[in-house]
Formats: C-alpha cells, structure tokens, sequence
C-alpha cells in the first residue's frame, strides 16, 4: 500500500491528452513539492517534474504539473506512442521522514 | 556528463549479505544528497535510504532499517549499502539516485542503470 495513490493505468489515443493524479496528505504532498518520474520499459526512471510543475532541461514541454492542496496532477498533450511508460508521483514525508512513491501509473496510448 | 555506476549486485541466499556501490562522476558529489531506491520485479518504486552531503544525516525506509546501512565516502565519490540478514522481499533492482538537493521535496535528477539483487 503507497503513502501516495495513483491509478493503476490510464489510456488515451495518440495526439490526446492526459491527466495522472496523485493523491497524498498533509505530511506529505501538503508540505512539500512533488516530482514525478516517467520509467520507459527496461529501463531506469527519468525525472520529468520537480517542484510540483518545473521541467529539467530536454523534458518537453508537452509534459506539465501541478498541485492543488494534498493532490498533484501530471498533464501530458499530444499524447505519443513514445510516451507508453509507467509514471510515478514522488516526494518527501515530513512525519515519517521517508521519500514516498505513488504506486505508478501505467499509461497505455492506443 | 553525471554518471552513476551501481555493482556489487548478485545472488545471495536468505539471511546473507552485500555491498552495493555506486560510483559518481561529472558533478561535485560532495555537494550531492544521495538516495538509494529499489524495484522488485514487476513492482513500482520504493526507496530504501538517502544520505545528507556529509554523512551526518541518515534516514531509511521501515522495511530496511536495522538490516541496511548506508554509507558515503566524497574522496572517492563513492556511495555505498551495506545490506544484512537479506530476505526474499529485497530481491529488486536497486539504484542509486541523485538529488536536485537545493529543491525540497527530494527531487532526484540523475538515477544509474541499476544492480540485481537475488535473495534466493
């Protein structure tokens, strides 16, 4: 059982949009920034967002984030085949002093 | 170009142990908080422990404490997990995770390839 809830899998045709919540608490998502993390299959997973809705340099910008009191959203446009990954809401617990993850989505583009 | 070289991973049976490394090149490690983070297989992500610049701070997951230890050595740009009394459940890839440390929440910009570890 996660600290963080994803769903387990979200779907959308190419070109599509798509929205991947990620629900917490107060000790978790409600004090701190969330990250999220896109994992392609076989391999290790990438950052895609920090500090709830920051890209790091080579992420696209079809690739957005934001949060809104314990939840956070990751937002994808112009959905790819490309993009067909696990995805995962991550940050920091400030009363279990532990870096908690979001079970993972997996997203599925028909 | 940050690397991360995870080795040390193996096959080791129940109640045994190991030592993952993982070797850090292209940034200021010592500048660096570090995390380890683990992935049983066909599971998501779960992290095990991170280490503040100098050492000083240590915090683990529930499931590892007391079992695990980890550890970092900045002249050799070097982070380590000593892991003890291995159990079936620690059967994962672990990797070694870089923090973005100015940035709260404990963002993690460069992650290496991984290291299998079997307790079987």
């Amino acid at each position: 059982q996660s600290v963080l809830t994803q769903p387990p899998s979200v779907s959308a045709a190419p070109g599509q949009k798509v929205s991947i919540p990620c629900s917490g608490s107060s000790s978790n998502i409600g004090s701190k920034p969330v990250s999220w993390y896109q994992q392609l299959p076989g391999t290790a997973p990438q950052l895609l967002i920090y500090d709830n809705n920051q890209r790091p340099s080579g992420i696209p910008d079809r690739f957005s984030g934001s949060k809104s009191g314990t939840s956070a959203t990751l937002g994808i446009t112009g959905l790819q085949t490309g993009d067909e990954a696990d995805y995962y809401c991550a940050t920091w617990d400030i009363y279990l002093n532990n870096l908690v993850f979001g079970g993972g989505t997996k997203l599925t583009v028909l | 170009e940050v690397q991360l070289v995870e080795s040390g991973g193996g096959l080791v049976q129940p109640g045994g142990s190991l030592r993952l490394s993982c070797a850090a090149s292209g940034f200021t490690f010592s500048s660096e908080e570090m995390n380890w983070v683990r992935q049983a297989p066909g599971k998501g992500l779960e992290w095990v422990a991170h280490i503040s610049t100098s050492g000083n701070t240590i915090y683990y997951a529930d499931s590892v404490k007391g079992r695990f230890t980890i550890s970092r050595d900045n002249a050799k740009n070097s982070l380590y997990l000593q892991m003890n009394s291995l159990r079936a459940e620690d059967t994962a890839i672990y990797y070694c995770a870089k923090e973005i440390t100015v940035i709260a929440g404990a963002p993690m910009d460069h992650w290496g390839q991984g290291t299998l570890v079997t307790v079987s």
